[in-house]
């Protein structure tokens, strides 16, 4: 089955960190680009973090610049998200998604999310 | 940034009438906008892609037209599972931006 499952999501503190895993299955993993996208609480989504195929570059939102990092490891086809210096206004659930072969940045596959909550 | 701007915020409708969402973009995108479906509690699902292709296994019902900064969404006739939310996205420039959504609810 083709899927993407997200995991490493919990309750941490302002300024602490986390670290998310995306385990990619049923599809060549190394062959597409990954993206991170948060949905906070009854709003709406917002795109943090792509990395293109190789880790040949990677993109941020503002917001997350310097505070999170995006990385893949392609021989365990799996996607990671290094959170760290969190705050209130992470709190979010965190999407993997895959980009379209037909499209880069165009997100055909999404996991089922894992929440981040930022309180103390 | 490209801002995404869509309207209106809550669609309310029948089953079996026709949905119209619009999308502007602050500036163009050409052709490089999808649109997307979210029920609650679920992932998003890629719907429509540069402007007007349907993704993989959607239904014909779901069309999309558009160019530039202004794009449309049409459902022809409104199935009990189209109630969701549905949001636009641009592809042209980084950051990848999405639009605040809209909420198509039974009226």
């Amino acid at each position: 089955e083709v899927q993407l499952v997200e995991s490493g999501g919990g309750l941490v503190e302002p300024g602490g960190s986390l670290r998310l895993s995306c385990a990619a299955s049923g599809f060549t993993f190394s062959s597409y680009s990954m993206n991170w996208v948060r949905q906070a609480p009854g709003k709406g989504l917002e795109w943090v973090s792509s990395i293109l195929i190789n880790s040949g570059y990677m993109k941020y939102a503002d917001s997350v610049q310097g505070r999170f990092t995006i990385s893949r490891d392609d021989a365990k086809n799996s996607l990671y998200f290094q959170l760290s210096s969190l705050r209130a206004e992470d709190t979010a659930v965190y999407y993997c998604a895959r980009s379209a072969n037909f499209g880069y940045w165009y997100l055909d596959l999404w996991g089922r999310g894992t929440l981040v909550t930022v309180s103390s | 940034e490209i801002v995404l701007t869509q309207s209106p915020a809550t669609l309310s409708l029948s089953p079996g009438e026709r949905a119209t969402l619009s999308c502007r973009a602050s500036q163009s995108v050409s052709s490089y906008f999808a649109w997307y479906q979210q029920k609650p509690g679920q992932a998003p699902r890629l719907l429509i892609y540069d402007a007007s292709n349907r993704a993989t296994g959607i239904p014909a019902r779901f069309s999309g037209s558009g160019s530039g900064t202004d794009f449309t969404l049409t459902i022809s006739s409104l199935e009990p599972e189209d109630f969701a939310v549905y949001y636009c996205q641009q592809r042209a420039n980084w950051p990848l931006t999405f639009g605040g959504g809209t909420k198509v609810e039974i009226k």
